[in-house]
């Protein structure tokens, strides 16, 4: 059964605090995602990554980094987190190319609240 | 700004009926397009695909694809109260590895 985890399904950090979140997958995919996920605003893509160490900033990166050492885990890093990234955050991979259909398998999600 | 835009909804349809979602997009180098079902406090699967212009079937689900229009559209036929769920379109392709999703469209069956 094909996996992606996530290292928390809840966290409740402070402002200011560095936050690390943590994303597994065991299909050996090329591609990893990190997405977060707002009422009313749907899934916005913050970076991607299509190799180890290869990234590319989505939608959305400001205010996140992320780091890719091994195939298998993508890294979300929030620096110095602040109240407005309080949301969802969705991990997904998947294996390229994209346009021949091969679809983003997602982890649970990690519902992340900055105090 | 690549946008995948759909209706928030909610959608209501009587069980056993049809129950149509419809998804427009600006980006008309996008080439593939998906429908992802989302349940409530879950994530998002993927439940179709489309590649080229027309009809694609796959059991109670259709995918229409009308590059010309830039819209995709999504039929539930026979539609089930377990179908309760959000629907979010994406669009991608063109050489690029990554998705648009839309907003997603709420879709609520009655029994």
């Amino acid at each position: 059964d094909v996996k992606v985890t996530q290292s928390s399904r809840y966290l409740v950090k402070r402002t200011g605090e560095k936050v690390f979140l943590e994303c597994v997958q065991d299909m050996d995919h090329e591609n990893m995602f990190w997405y977060r996920q707002d009422p009313g605003l749907g899934l916005r893509l913050i970076y991607f990554s299509y190799d180890v160490k290869m990234k590319e900033k989505g939608d959305i990166p400001e205010g996140y980094s992320v780091s890719r050492e091994k195939k298998e885990r993508f890294s979300l890093i929030l620096e110095s987190a602040s109240t407005n990234q309080t949301s969802m955050y969705l991990c997904a991979s998947s294996s390229p190319p994209l346009t021949t259909g091969n679809e983003q398998f997602f982890g649970p999600g990690t519902r992340l609240t900055v105090l | 700004q690549k946008e995948v835009e759909q209706n928030s909804g909610p959608l209501s349809v009587p069980e056993g009926a049809i129950a149509s979602l419809n998804c427009t997009y600006s980006d008309r180098g996008s080439q593939s397009f998906f429908w992802y079902r989302q349940y409530s406090g879950k994530s998002p699967e993927l439940i179709m695909f489309i590649y080229s212009n027309g009809d694609k079937e796959d059991g109670r689900f259709t995918a229409q694809l009308n590059k010309a229009s830039q819209y995709v559209s999504l039929l539930i036929r026979d539609s089930q109260p377990s179908d309760s769920a959000t629907y979010l379109c994406a669009g991608g392709g063109g050489g690029y590895q990554k998705v648009t999703f839309g907003i997603g469209t709420k879709l609520q069956v009655i029994p």
